[in-house]
């Protein structure tokens, strides 16, 4: 089945860094990808769709300035969290649909703590 | 307004009894339903989905889940539960372009031995 894999799995970053975390479809092209954020014991929560070559669409209520999404190939999407503070800290998880594809491919996801 | 409710946070069962996990959704649209297991460390895997036709789905690892539309529910269940079962699950509801999924709470599954 296709594979979608992200980079780093877990990253401790100082308050007021900024913090990359890949997102790869690594066997078929990936026309959507989400970004999800699921805090500890609860659901996942869609923070935002990107499609490649467009600006993302945010959820309401996600901070788009905060949470920058780059979607510059059909296998790669990042997500950039600037000037991270500790309430950022959370699981972040994406996915990924493609021409050919019926269902959404889940990365493994990312930890990310801020100290 | 779209929701997905999974109303038990823990379920634990025996190895080799039968499990039911409930999930009830509102949706405005004809809804595509998904179960997803989550495995410590490991990504979401689909289990199982329904669009349309025979409302009883088979999935993977010897489960299936019945569509209801009466009763807004997508049950997953599994006749004998192995130990390898124990994880979390997920149900969700989405659209049929997949440009927004609606996940429940999950429900945390033990197996004892």
């Amino acid at each position: 089945g296709a594979v979608v894999s992200q980079h780093p799995s877990w990253v401790i970053c100082k308050s007021g860094t900024s913090v990359k975390i890949e997102c790869r479809s690594l066997d078929f092209q990936a026309t959507t990808m989400f970004w999800y954020r699921q805090f500890p014991k609860q659901s996942l929560m869609l923070m935002a769709t990107s499609n490649e070559g467009s600006k993302a669409t945010y959820e309401q209520g996600v901070e788009k300035d905060k949470f920058l999404i780059n979607h510059a190939s059909l296998t790669l999407s990042t997500l950039t969290v600037t000037s991270a503070h500790p309430e950022d800290s959370s699981f972040y998880i994406c996915s990924a649909t493609g021409q050919g594809t019926d269902e959404q491919y889940f990365g493994p996801g990312t930890r990310l703590t801020v100290t | 307004a779209q929701s997905v409710t999974q109303p038990d946070i823990h379920i634990t069962v025996s190895e080799g009894a039968s499990l039911e996990l409930r999930c009830n959704y509102s949706y405005g649209a004809t809804p595509y339903l998904f179960w997803y297991v989550q495995s410590p460390g490991q990504g979401l895997q689909l289990l199982l989905k329904y669009f349309s036709g025979d409302t009883l789905v088979q999935g993977i690892k010897g489960f299936e889940a019945e569509f209801k539309r009466s009763q807004s529910s997508f049950n997953l269940r599994k006749p004998s539960v192995h130990w390898s079962d124990a994880a979390e699950y997920f149900c969700a509801v989405g659209a049929y372009n997949f440009n927004k999924f609606y996940f429940g709470s999950g429900t945390k599954l033990n197996v004892k031995p």
